[in-house]
């Protein structure tokens, strides 16, 4: 079975540094690249960034670039999403989900599996 | 890149269809064929329902379609079942910085 499996929850203090995982499993972890999406209490999906399955290559949104980190060890199979100074607007779900596009492709795509999710909240 | 605009709800009795529109613009939904769309119920991750536009995964009930007419593409759900009711997001490739874009979902309630 093809799956993504996250890292627990996590209760951190604003100034504090975090990093999260995503663990492939069930396919070839450096045949398909990972994304990772953000879920704010109540709110709608958001994309974060990419990052090659080798974190050789990593594309951020503009929305988020400059306030996470995304890196990927492919030795391990696992994804990491990283924060060195969190705020309190950084409470939210985290998703991480395969990328999979048609053979044959290069780019575009669409999101299958995704992970169970981890839920960082960030209070004083 | 601004979001893909939904409808905020949409509901519908037992064995009905219904329709969730998904606007873009030119530089998402109407350039690719790259749209997706995913159910999530209340505390749950979400899941992948269509993907390039029209396509259903291996698992995936065949009263779920999706279509595109140029930059709005729509999912539906026909013969409604109350295990469906939940949140459907879509998402498109846009090929800017922000490479793939979501909409702001649409709850759907089985009445």
């Amino acid at each position: 079975e093809v799956q993504l499996v996250q890292s627990g929850a996590e209760v951190k203090k604003p100034g504090e540094s975090l990093k999260i995982s995503c663990k492939g499993s069930g396919y070839s972890f450096t045949s398909y690249w990972i994304v990772w999406v953000r879920q704010m209490p109540g709110k709608g999906l958001e994309w974060m960034g990419i990052t090659h399955p080798g974190g050789s290559d990593i594309r951020y949104s503009p929305s988020f670039q400059g306030q996470v980190t995304i890196s990927a060890d492919k030795s391990s199979s696992t994804a990491y999403l990283q924060w060195s100074s969190l705020k309190a607007s950084d409470t939210a779900m985290y998703y991480c989900a395969r990328r999979v596009i048609p053979v044959g492709g290069t780019f575009g795509g669409w999101f299958d599996p995704w992970g169970q999710g981890t839920l960082v909240t960030v209070s004083s | 890149q601004s979001a893909l605009t939904q409808p905020a709800s949409v509901s519908g009795s037992p064995g009905q269809s219904i329709t969730i529109s998904c606007t873009g613009t030119s530089s998402d939904v109407g350039g690719y064929n790259y749209v997706s769309w995913y159910q999530q119920h209340p505390g749950k991750a979400p899941k992948l329902m269509i993907y390039e536009v029209s396509n259903r995964p291996s698992g995936v009930s065949n009263r779920f379609s999706g279509s595109k007419s140029g930059s709005t593409a729509s999912l539906t759900i026909s013969g409604l079942q109350a295990e469906d009711e939940a949140d459907y997001y879509c998402s498109s490739y846009t090929g800017s910085s922000t490479l793939w874009v979501f909409g702001g979902g649409t709850k759907l309630t089985v009445l």
